[in-house]
């Protein structure tokens, strides 16, 4: 079964260092995407960055950037000198479409808490 | 474009009462999908549907129902409220269900029930 693991509840980070948030998935498809979402705390979900897995180069989306190691089973998301606006819950997240499902389902991560220090 | 519309913003039932939490797209999406979070477990599929028609079950469908009777709208059922279904409820929808299409999401229903 598809599952993705975020290992850190809670991160904090000095504003304007980088920070690397932890994603692990596991699944048995070959074709799956592997997307980021922030959600601060007014509650929206917001779409940060996508990896394919067929993707040769790691993803990048302004300070975002996406630490894609296939064989690990990794998808770690880095955000570059961080900002207060940073502060939110940041989500993992993994689509399917290989297999006999076919269906596309988005699983999620249970996410992790980061706070951005002045 | 509105995106994904999500109506009530927050509800409070009585354990037993039933009600439906609208979504709506304006995107033309054909692919859309209910989930609830819960604090410490991320977001949990209920439901979802590939196209107007056709729908079926996420990992915590019990006590829900749908149904997608245009491309539009995607409404959720609670058939008889429990204080286990207090909860946020996000819906979300997508181009198709090819894995490189982004979800977006509506604004939630928090939904309490007592």
């Amino acid at each position: 079964a598809q599952k993705i693991t975020q290992t850190q509840p809670g991160m904090f980070v000095q504003e304007k260092e980088a920070v690397t948030l932890d994603c692990t998935y596991d699944t048995s498809d070959p074709s799956y995407g592997l997307f980021w979402y922030k959600q601060p705390s007014s509650g929206e979900m917001i779409f940060l960055i996508y990896q394919g897995s067929y993707d040769q180069q790691n993803a990048t989306e302004g300070r975002y950037s996406l630490n894609f190691q296939k064989a690990r089973k990794s998808a770690n998301l880095v955000i570059s000198a961080s900002q207060l606006g940073d502060s939110a819950m940041y989500f993992c997240a993994m689509r399917d479409v290989g297999g006999s499902s076919n269906t596309g389902k988005l699983i999620f991560g249970q996410g992790t808490t980061l706070q951005v220090k002045p | 474009n509105a995106g994904v519309t999500q109506t009530p913003k927050f509800q409070v039932l009585k354990t037993g009462q039933s009600m439906t939490l609208q979504c709506a797209q304006d995107m033309n999406h054909e692919y859309m999908s209910w989930y609830r979070q819960d604090p410490g477990m991320g977001l949990r599929l209920i439901h979802y549907s590939v196209g107007a028609g056709i729908t079926d079950q996420g990992e915590v469908p019990n006590g829900y129902n749908v149904s997608r009777s245009t491309t539009e709208d995607f409404p959720l059922r609670l058939l008889s409220a429990a204080p286990s279904q207090t909860s946020v409820y996000f819906c979300a929808s997508s181009y198709g269900w090819a894995s490189q299409y982004e979800q977006y999401f509506g604004p939630g229903t928090r939904l309490t029930v007592t």
